[in-house]
């Protein structure tokens, strides 16, 4: 078993829908988790970091931990078609610096 | 958020030429900074760890003589892919790692695309 694993899509849908992402982990030892957002060509951005189980709400994206599961969603409200991207969850902390991601989900916001 | 550059945004080179990539922290310092290469519609492949005033470590399978990291102040590292091949052709991406506030985290830079002919 991977150690974090992403369906890799890709997932289409119309503009204005809510989208969800998704990744679960094995490895109770992670202690934060990240969604990046990278366009094509582009190098990732950091859209959500959260250290705990529960929800952190910025804008239109809310990210979800449930370290009982071992799942961490991220939700858009209100896609755009700007919000299509591919987006990696990426969880530190077990024991070392790095980062260990998903593969990434690729989303298209269709007008 | 932080901000991280890399220079060139893109390179073409001929065949056993070296390249050399750099990766800047602009807002903080970065004593951590990690390398990746990630090729068409895959993942991030971690190829090495950079630490400031001393050597690199590299993921297995990645050849320490052929790619050269030197991280050599706390907002600076750079990638040297020496004797460059087609094979080496890829989208090469730094990351700084900061720690602040409690969060310990990774900006990215906007990546370098190589192309060897």
């Amino acid at each position: 078993q991977k150690e974090v694993e992403q369906d890799p899509g890709p997932l289409s849908v119309p503009e204005g829908a809510i989208v969800s992402l998704n990744c679960t982990y094995s490895n109770s030892a992670f202690q934060y988790f990240m969604w990046y957002r990278q366009y094509s060509r582009k190098g990732p951005e950091l859209l959500m970091y959260t250290y705990s189980s529960g929800n952190k709400e910025d804008g239109r994206f809310t990210a979800q931990v449930d370290k009982s599961s071992k799942y961490i969603s991220l939700f858009i409200r209100d896609s755009q078609p700007s919000d299509s991207a591919t987006y990696l969850c990426a969880l530190g902390g077990a024991g070392s610096y790095q980062l260990t991601f998903g593969k990434g989900t690729k989303l298209s916001v269709i007008p | 958020g932080a901000v991280v550059s890399q220079h060139p945004s893109r390179v073409i080179c001929k065949s056993g030429t070296s390249v050399k990539i750099e990766c800047r922290s602009l807002d903080f310092q970065a004593t951590t900074m990690f390398w990746y290469r990630q090729f068409p519609k895959q993942s991030l492949m971690l190829m090495a760890t950079s630490n400031e005033g001393s050597k690199a470590t590299y993921e297995q399978g990645v050849e320490k003589d052929k790619f050269l990291i030197n991280h050599a102040s706390l907002t600076l590292s750079t990638l040297t892919v020496t004797s460059a091949h087609p094979e080496d052709s890829s989208f090469y991406i730094c990351s700084a790692r900061r720690q602040n506030l409690g969060t310990d985290t990774q900006y990215f830079g906007p990546g370098t695309r190589l192309t060897v002919l």
